[in-house]
Order: structure tokens, then sequence, then C-alpha cells
């Protein structure tokens, strides 16, 4: 799986957008981008993935370059409970056994401030 | 979606001594992941557990040191074996409902202190 790379952290005013840069640039045609959030002492939660096309469900928006290279996270709205550890993963479909694990980086460590 | 169930939540062992975690899903899945996420670290994928099968592990890990069982399609157990200090850390039981969606569930996950 091609490799991502985030800002280590970054800070967001309460009810303004946070978006979320990620950047990789080695991924290949087959390759899905996903975002997963850990909020402290919790295990991850799914937010949202995407291929090709911008994607949007009830959590976030997926940008997603025409080049596939980079993509952004977009919270619409920030709050408090939006404090997390943010993962940009990227990955391909596969049905090996471990083809569908997530391969984990350091992520980007979002702060919502009031 | 899946509701996973880790046991226990949390712990505190001896050195040398071995803990077994427990995984409970509320419906069959097609896959199961065990992870390991050491203190101020991201998460490491440990194995794959296989129904029926051995586990296939990642490099780094081996089955002396982690046996995993996974005896249906809803459970699955990962026991630390001969812990050290250095086993300290959350484990975390991961699934994979359908082959289809791609997204994966994780428990909550097992703190594990080993003194």
């Amino acid at each position: 799986d091609a490799k991502t790379t985030q800002p280590p952290s970054m800070d967001c005013a309460e009810g303004r957008a946070a978006n979320l840069p990620c950047n990789h640039s080695t991924i290949s045609g087959n390759e899905y981008v996903y975002w997963y959030r850990q909020i402290h002492s919790q295990g991850p939660q799914y937010i949202i993935h995407g291929l090709k096309n911008n994607e949007t469900n009830e959590m976030a928006s997926l940008i997603i370059t025409e080049d596939r290279k980079s993509s952004t996270l977009i919270l619409p709205h920030a709050t408090l409970r939006d404090t997390a550890v943010y993962y940009c993963i990227v990955r391909r479909h596969s049905n090996s056994n471990s083809g569908y694990a997530l391969n984990f980086g350091k992520g980007t460590s979002l702060l919502v401030t009031p | 979606s899946a509701v996973i169930s880790q046991k226990p939540s949390r712990d505190i062992c001896q050195r040398g001594t071995s803990l077994t975690i427990q995984c409970q899903v509320d419906s069959q899945v097609t896959m199961m992941f065990w992870y390991r996420q050491q203190p101020g670290q991201s998460l490491t994928l440990i194995a794959t557990a296989n129904q029926g099968s051995e586990a296939t592990y990642e490099s780094g890990f081996v089955i002396d040191k982690f046996p995993i069982s996974r005896p249906n399609l809803t459970f699955s157990t990962l026991t630390v074996s001969n812990m050290s200090p250095e086993d300290s850390s959350i484990y975390l039981c991961s699934v994979l409902p359908g082959a289809n969606t791609g997204e994966l569930f994780f428990g909550e996950g097992s703190r594990l202190t080993v003194l």
C-alpha cells in the first residue's frame, strides 16, 4: 500500500471548518483513500473513504485531487468532540488474508479549541 | 456495522505471566484482525485471525508470543505470552463485516500494563 504524509498536529477553532491534508503521491490506480480518527482512549472510528470522486457523508467531506496524489478531509463545523488523531490510509481492496487490514501512520493530532 | 466487545478492558499483570484477550462480535464477520498500540504510538497490525486455521502474522510478530484463536465467525482470542514490561500496550480487535465494504470496525481495546 502507498505511504501517506500528514502534518503531525493542527489546531482549529470550534465552529470553523477543519481541513486536514494528506499526501499520497505514490498511490496506484486501485488504491482507496480512507480516513479514520481515534479519540483518546477509544478504538479508531471510520470516517469516510473514496477512490476518485469527492465524497460526503454526515461526518465529513473528502476532497481528492484530480491526480489523486493528495486529499483533504473537511470537518465542516468542528466541535470540541472532534479533538482526536486523524489517520489518512491508502489501501487497495483485496481478497488476500491481510489485504483488507489497515496500515496506520502517525496521523494528525487535531485540537479543537473553544 | 458491527458491535465489538473486548475483555478485559484493562489489566495489570506480572512479568512472566500470560493473558488472553477476548473479542466478541455481535454478527458474523468476514475477517478479524489484532492490533497493538504502544504508549504514544500509532497502531501496528499483529496478525489476521483466520477461522479454523492458523493466524497470519505480520513481520516482527510470532505465534509463540501471540497465539491467536478464531473458532467461529464471531469470536477470537489473542494471548500475550510470557509478558514483559515492553508488552504494555493497548491491544485492539478489528473486524471486516463484509468483503464488499472495506470499512473496518474496531473494539475499544484492552489496556495491558505489565509490571
